[in-house]
């Protein structure tokens, strides 16, 4: 199960705390995204990057923060005005957008 | 707007019963879909591409342009089969570059 790996498992938060969650591969994807899964919602898009130094927002991006400073690497911070952040969260990388996209095992976020 | 539609949440089939998981997409290019399936504890993964057109664990998928639909099917459903399907839909657009996921269905195959 190497390939794309994500820490925490859990993280806990106390309201108005930013935290950041860890995303990283090894597949040398050029793209790289976040989502979030909430029961009944699907998958949602929150921030991609196609290219080092690059990101776009996505559907839901308001309350998060990236950075994409390396190719292996893209960071997701939920900030203090996400107003509801407990959720599991998803990172994915891939070739290219129209590529397959290879999953993480997902960070499961709760604030308290 | 959602570009990917999967209207069912959950669908529950006995074993050994046919099997469709709809998926309907709105998108004007030329569109390349995908089926992701996520089994209990395990991570999110690709079943099948359309444009590959092959067949994995059973399953199955056309893309019918005039019906914009690329549903997924089996012939014979199986209890290893239940698990959270995704249908995802590229959108190449002006500030978007990203797969749209459909809202899944979730298949229980029952013994």
């Amino acid at each position: 199960d190497g390939g794309i790996t994500q820490s925490p498992k859990y993280l806990f938060r106390k309201e108005g705390q930013n935290v950041t969650l860890s995303c990283e591969q090894n597949l040398n994807h050029d793209a790289m995204y976040w989502y979030r899964q909430d029961p009944g919602q699907g998958l949602r898009l929150i921030y991609y990057s196609q290219i080092v130094n690059d990101f776009q927002k996505g559907d839901i991006a308001e309350g998060y923060s990236v950075s994409r400073e390396k190719k292996e690497s893209f960071p997701l911070t939920v900030t203090s005005a996400q107003k509801n952040p407990t959720a599991f969260y998803l990172c994915a990388s891939s070739f290219r957008v129209k590529d397959e996209q290879f999953f993480g095992p997902g960070t499961r976020l709760t604030v308290l | 707007a959602q570009r990917v539609t999967q209207p069912e949440k959950l669908l529950s089939v006995f074993k050994g019963a046919p099997v469709e998981l709809k998926c309907n997409y709105s998108y004007s290019g030329s569109p390349e879909l995908f089926w992701y399936v996520q089994y209990s504890r395990q991570r999110l993964q690709l079943l099948l591409r359309h444009i590959s057109r092959e067949s994995i664990k059973g399953f199955t998928a056309d893309l019918n342009k005039g019906e914009t639909s690329f549903h997924l099917k089996k012939p014979f459903a199986q209890e290893e089969d239940s698990a959270m399907y995704y249908c995802a839909l590229p959108i190449l657009d002006t500030g978007r570059r990203a797969l749209t996921f459909g809202s899944g269905t979730r298949l229980q195959v029952q013994p």
